[in-house]
């Protein structure tokens, strides 16, 4: 059967810290990448996205990076909140508009 | 705010009984997609339509799940007979243009 239990990478930062978490994305085709937010017994909720022809785009208190030579994505997040404390996905999509989910990070904010 | 409903969001059901989840996307967003997310894991494509047609099955377990939208608007995806295996969170979600909002998610116990 299945196995339970977090399998996920964790991310611990103080309260006010930055945080930054990475994301590696397998598909060159994909054209676009979101960050999702996914708190506790909740769905994703979409934080901020990229098209493939930028490698920047910023948000209010989140930046978002693409390298499209080694496939990694980043996710910013500027003088971290408790409210932040949920596991990150990065996401990527193509054409087709079907839409991959890669691993996620758990991030736990320390006040 | 319009978001996308699903029903119910705890389901408790015996392995070998048949189980049945709904989805109503938001108003006009043609594209919707069932996932299943295994607890510390990232969700995983089932299903992926476009108004009333399937564009992307290959990962739905044929021989006892089903999924349907036959108006091109809310949809059902079944399971029958449920698994122990098959205890997770059932996500879905729809997408205009270039977002994809995801619902409450179901989570199905199967004992």
């Amino acid at each position: 059967g299945e196995s339970v239990g977090l399998h996920l990478p964790t991310l611990s930062v103080q309260e006010g810290d930055n945080s930054i978490i990475n994301c590696a994305y397998s598909n060159s085709a994909s054209d676009y990448f979101i960050w999702y937010k996914q708190e506790s017994g909740k769905g994703p909720q979409f934080i901020i996205d990229i098209r493939s022809n930028m490698d920047k785009r910023q948000g209010q208190r989140v930046t978002v990076l693409l390298n499209k030579t080694v496939k990694h994505l980043s996710l910013q997040i500027a003088a971290t909140q408790p409210g932040d404390s949920a596991v990150y996905f990065c996401a990527e999509t193509g054409s087709n508009y079907k839409l991959t989910f890669g691993k996620g990070t758990l991030l736990t904010v320390n006040p | 705010e319009a978001e996308v409903a699903q029903s119910p969001r705890y389901k408790i059901t015996e392995k070998s009984q048949a189980v049945a989840f709904w989805c109503d996307p938001i108003s006009g967003h043609a594209t919707l997609y069932w996932y299943r997310q295994i607890l510390g894991q990232g969700p995983e494509l089932l299903v992926q339509f476009q108004d009333e047609s399937v564009v992307d099955d290959s990962q739905l377990p044929k021989d006892r799940f089903s999924a349907e939208r036959l108006k091109g608007v809310d949809s059902t995806l079944k399971i029958q007979p449920a698994e122990l295996g098959d205890s997770a969170m059932y996500l879905c979600a729809s997408r205009h243009n270039t977002e994809a909002f995801f619902g409450q998610g179901t989570r199905l116990t199967v004992v």
